[in-house]
């Protein structure tokens, strides 16, 4: 089993902050994606990188693949309160179609 | 499409009762996928089908849960007999071919066995 390790586990900031949660696996993946969970929900897919050294930006948030495939970063530019969820990450073990996912990162944004 | 539909979004039972659970994938996807999401242990793979074939079990985590799909439309989730241990947030998913297109998951049910 392949596993995604997130950190940080919590974390707090306050509007307008910048902030980077992380992904992390000895394991090579085909690809990496990113979801986004509100409570009360289902996780809802933000991103999916595929190339090593991959960027991909979507409004605030920049998402970036390791050269090696094996981590990830997210990257989020002046918070804003609707940015508050659980941060997933999730690895496509190679010929599979399976996804392993992360605990997550569990963020809170303050007005 | 309204997306992947779960049901219920809310389940208590006594511990021995048994429970099942609901989910509609998404016309047209070929995958469909269980999880299960404690605080401990993140979000869990139990089954997962493809073109209503059951793939890998190998996350059931006991023989009171079974999982079937009698057509693309439709999975249960059955647990029996139930056990406190088992409350969790049940997830169901469904994808297109490949798991690269991303999973779009349902709402959710929440178990709590008491």
């Amino acid at each position: 089993t392949q596993l995604l390790e997130q950190s940080p586990q919590f974390l707090s900031i306050q509007e307008g902050e910048n902030l980077t949660v992380y992904c992390n696996s000895s394991s090579v993946f085909s690809s990496l994606q990113w979801y986004r969970q509100e409570p009360g929900e289902g996780p809802v897919l933000l991103v999916t990188v595929v190339t090593g050294g991959e960027v991909k930006k979507l409004k605030r948030l920049t998402f970036q693949f390791g050269d090696a495939r094996k981590d990830s970063s997210l990257h989020i530019t002046a918070a804003q309160p609707g940015d508050t969820g659980l941060y997933l990450c999730a690895g496509e073990d190679s010929g599979y179609s399976t996804l392993t996912f992360g605990k997550g990162t569990m963020l809170l944004v303050s007005p | 499409d309204a997306g992947v539909i779960q049901s219920p979004r809310h389940e208590v039972t006594e511990m021995g009762q048994e429970v099942t659970l609901r989910c509609k994938p998404i016309s047209g996807h070929d995958y469909l996928f269980w999880y299960r999401q404690t605080m401990m242990r993140g979000l869990e793979l139990l089954i997962y089908f493809n073109n209503n074939v059951p793939i890998d079990d190998s996350g059931m985590p006991e023989d009171r849960f079974s999982a079937k799909m009698p057509n693309a439309s439709f999975s249960t989730l059955k647990i029996q007999p139930s056990e406190p241990r088992d409350s969790a947030v049940y997830f169901c998913a469904s994808s297109l071919i490949l798991a690269a297109y991303g999973y779009t998951f349902g709402s959710g049910t929440r178990l709590t066995v008491v």
